[in-house]
């Protein structure tokens, strides 16, 4: 069983320029997760998908940051402009759930993608 | 709010020496435990789970942990560390709150390997 992908690896970019990364998860995996991991620092959520409908965006940066996930399959997201504080590294994960209030569902990561803003 | 501390930002053990990186939790309702490793240019791998049954957790790779309600703890032992157990660990919570849905992590413990 293939496991979650994300493209590109690397990424190194001017600030103020347009940025996104792509998440493809593991197949049949209905939730899918955006962190973000600063250097020296555990991931932290950025937004939650269930299916097509993002249901935990509270930590998402709305001025800049934005994602989709049509379909309910792949996942983009998106950073416009990049600012400095931005290099870090985007984690993407992906579970099988069976709604909220049944339990924990195992989140399986993704590579991640490092981003450098210059 | 939950939080997680890791004690120690850095450990580091001979080989076949025990390892023991250090997790507490803040939370008055038990929550689900998790350890996961991270190695270099990779996601995270999970290790290990509590989520309310033994409280004695075995894990991959030779991995356990202990979850001690009174001491709000949830330390990852191994008793003899090979060089290849080198990598970052993050212990991680997921609250009752919010239908174990979410995980919050702590900044991890970088564990080093020497001869």
């Amino acid at each position: 069983e293939a496991g979650v992908v994300q493209s590109p690896r690397y990424k190194i970019i001017e600030k103020k320029q347009p940025v996104a990364f792509w998440c493809n998860p593991i197949s049949g995996h209905n939730t899918l997760y955006w962190y973000l991991q600063n250097l020296g620092q555990g991931p932290e959520l950025l937004i939650r998908y269930e299916n097509e409908e993002a249901v935990d965006d509270s930590q998402l940066p709305k001025d800049r940051f934005s994602a989709e996930r049509l379909k309910g399959v792949d996942s983009t997201l998106k950073i416009q402009p990049a600012e400095l504080g931005d290099s870090a590294v985007y984690l993407c994960a992906s579970s099988r759930s069976f709604g909220s209030g049944q339990g924990y569902n195992e989140q399986f990561f993704g590579p991640g993608t490092r981003l450098t803003v210059l | 709010a939950q939080s997680v501390t890791q004690l120690g930002s850095h450990v580091s053990v001979s080989e076949g020496a025990l390892v023991l990186l250090r997790c507490n939790y803040s939370s008055s309702v038990p929550p689900y435990l998790f350890w996961y490793v991270q190695y270099p240019n990779q996601g995270l791998q999970l290790l290990l789970k509590y989520t309310s049954a033994a409280t004695l957790v075995k894990g991959i790779n030779g991995f356990e942990a202990e979850f001690k309600k009174s001491e709000t703890s949830f330390h990852l032992t191994k008793p003899s560390a090979h060089m290849s157990d080198a990598a970052e660990y993050f212990c991680a919570v997921s609250p009752v709150e919010g239908g174990y849905n979410k995980l919050i992590f702590g900044a991890g413990t970088r564990l080093a390997v020497h001869p």
